[in-house]
């Protein structure tokens, strides 16, 4: 079975700053998925990256990165000029790469930017 | 991604009742996926449903309690039933997107039981 451990319940940042949030995973699957979603107050859950295990290259959207390192099973995402919209909830999730298989969450981190 | 409407947005209900959510989806998909979020927590499969076949439960939901319908490809219901106070959480669903290997969610459900 898989897990996915996010050992930072709560962060905060200041405005225009950079934060890295963590998140550790344990599968013996070879190719999967990870995502980071965010959770904002209206509790939609807002895909904000998603990494293909089988690629080296890091996944970047935005202000959004990751640093994804397979052999740790690290999956780190760092959020670049931090706006007041990106106080959420974080939740770093596994998905198997058969396709059509439900996500594992972690448990979150509640980020907070501050003005 | 896929536009996903849940409904009702909320609801507030008596203990013992039941209610029904709805997952409207404006694409087909194979899997559609039923979470529970309980307050301050992370989300947890309930279910996964597909079309034409009875939904797989996860260990600790039963189908007397969260029965799920699923008639076609673009839409699911979860109903919640006899309930009591711990059921009060937001319901989550969500589908894969065809080809792009990624799940999108619905608004969600906010159920709170009095």
């Amino acid at each position: 079975a898989q897990t996915v451990t996010q050992s930072q319940p709560e962060m905060s940042v200041q405005e225009a700053e950079t934060v890295t949030l963590s998140c550790t995973y344990d599968t013996s699957e070879n190719n999967y998925y990870l995502f980071w979603y965010k959770q904002p107050p209206s509790r939609q859950m807002i895909l904000v990256i998603r990494q293909e295990a089988y690629k080296q290259q890091n996944a970047t959207e935005n202000r959004f990165s990751v640093n994804f390192q397979k052999a740790a099973k690290s999956f780190s995402l760092k959020i670049s000029d931090s706006q007041l919209g990106d106080t959420a909830m974080y939740f770093c999730a596994f998905m198997k790469h058969e396709g059509n298989t439900p996500l594992v969450f972690g448990k979150g981190t509640r980020l907070s930017v501050i003005a | 991604s896929a536009v996903i409407s849940q409904k009702p947005s909320r609801d507030i209900c008596q203990r013992g009742t039941s209610l029904t959510i709805q997952c409207q989806v404006d694409s087909q998909v194979t899997m559609m996926f039923w979470y529970r979020q309980q307050p301050g927590q992370s989300l947890t499969l309930i279910a996964t449903a597909n079309q034409g076949s009875e939904a797989t439960y996860e260990s600790g939901f039963v189908i007397d309690k969260f029965p799920i319908s699923r008639p076609n490809l673009t839409f699911s219901t979860l109903t919640v039933s006899n309930m009591s106070p711990e059921d009060s959480s937001i319901y989550l669903c969500s589908v894969e997107v065809r080809l792009t290997d990624t799940q999108y969610f619905g608004p969600g459900t906010r159920l709170t039981v009095l």
